[in-house]
């Protein structure tokens, strides 16, 4: 099955610093890569994703890059501000639409944006 | 769009009794699906829906797990026996069916089992 590796797991940035948590993923199958923001007492929210007939996706200051050969995905930050403040989780799926859905969550990585 | 709903937010339970929890999803979506996480993981699969039918559990749901979703819009999730193992927040998610359709999470319920 697929395993999917996520790092830092703790990371602090100084407000308006950038920052990047890289994930990779072991199943060459895997073409959805999702990224889930959580903050406490509350469930993952989708942040952004990107499938794996695209590089680079953004959305606003977050963007989010892919790279196929080498398995690996990456989540990019700018401008951060305190609120940016969460649990942050990769995820990988091989959605080839018949059916299985299973997505693979990597351990999270704890950004902490100091004011 | 509401959201997706989970009902209770928390529970305490004591070793041995039976919980049951409820997910309401959004109301457009036609699969549901259940995760489990532990503290300092990320969510865990455990089973999904497509309508009604229950089409894909992890070998993590043991035969005292049962999931159901009986008329194809909310769903329960029901602990027999449970063990101080299960306790962790249990989360549903919803989506629409096809390609690359984004999950949607719940805020989970929190089992503690004493």
């Amino acid at each position: 099955g697929e395993n999917v590796e996520q790092h830092p797991s703790t990371l602090s940035v100084q407000e308006g610093d950038s920052a990047v948590i890289k994930c990779t993923y072991s199943d060459s199958a895997s073409n959805y890569f999702p990224w889930y923001k959580q903050e406490l007492g509350k469930g993952p929210q989708l942040i952004i994703d990107i499938r794996s007939n695209v590089g680079e996706k953004k959305d606003q200051r977050i963007a989010v890059t892919l790279n196929k050969t080498a398995k690996h995905f990456s989540l990019h930050i700018t401008e951060t501000q305190p609120e940016d403040s969460a649990v942050y989780f990769c995820a990988a799926l091989e959605d080839s639409g018949a059916g299985s859905y299973q997505l693979t969550f990597g351990k999270g990585t704890k950004l902490s944006v100091i004011p | 769009d509401t959201g997706v709903s989970q009902d209770p937010r928390h529970k305490i339970t004591k070793r041995g009794q039976n919980v049951t929890f409820r997910c309401d999803p959004i109301s457009e979506h036609n699969r549901l699906y259940w995760y489990r996480q532990t503290l300092g993981q990320g969510p865990e699969f455990l089973t999904y829906f497509q309508n009604e039918a229950q089409l894909e559990k992890s070998r993590l749901l043991s035969d005292r797990f049962s999931a159901e979703r009986p008329k194809g819009s909310f769903s329960t999730l029901e602990i027999q026996r449970t063990e101080q193992g299960d306790s962790a927040m249990y989360l549903c998610a919803s989506s629409r069916t096809g390609g690359g359709s984004p999950l949607h999470f719940g805020n989970g319920t929190r089992l503690t089992v004493t």
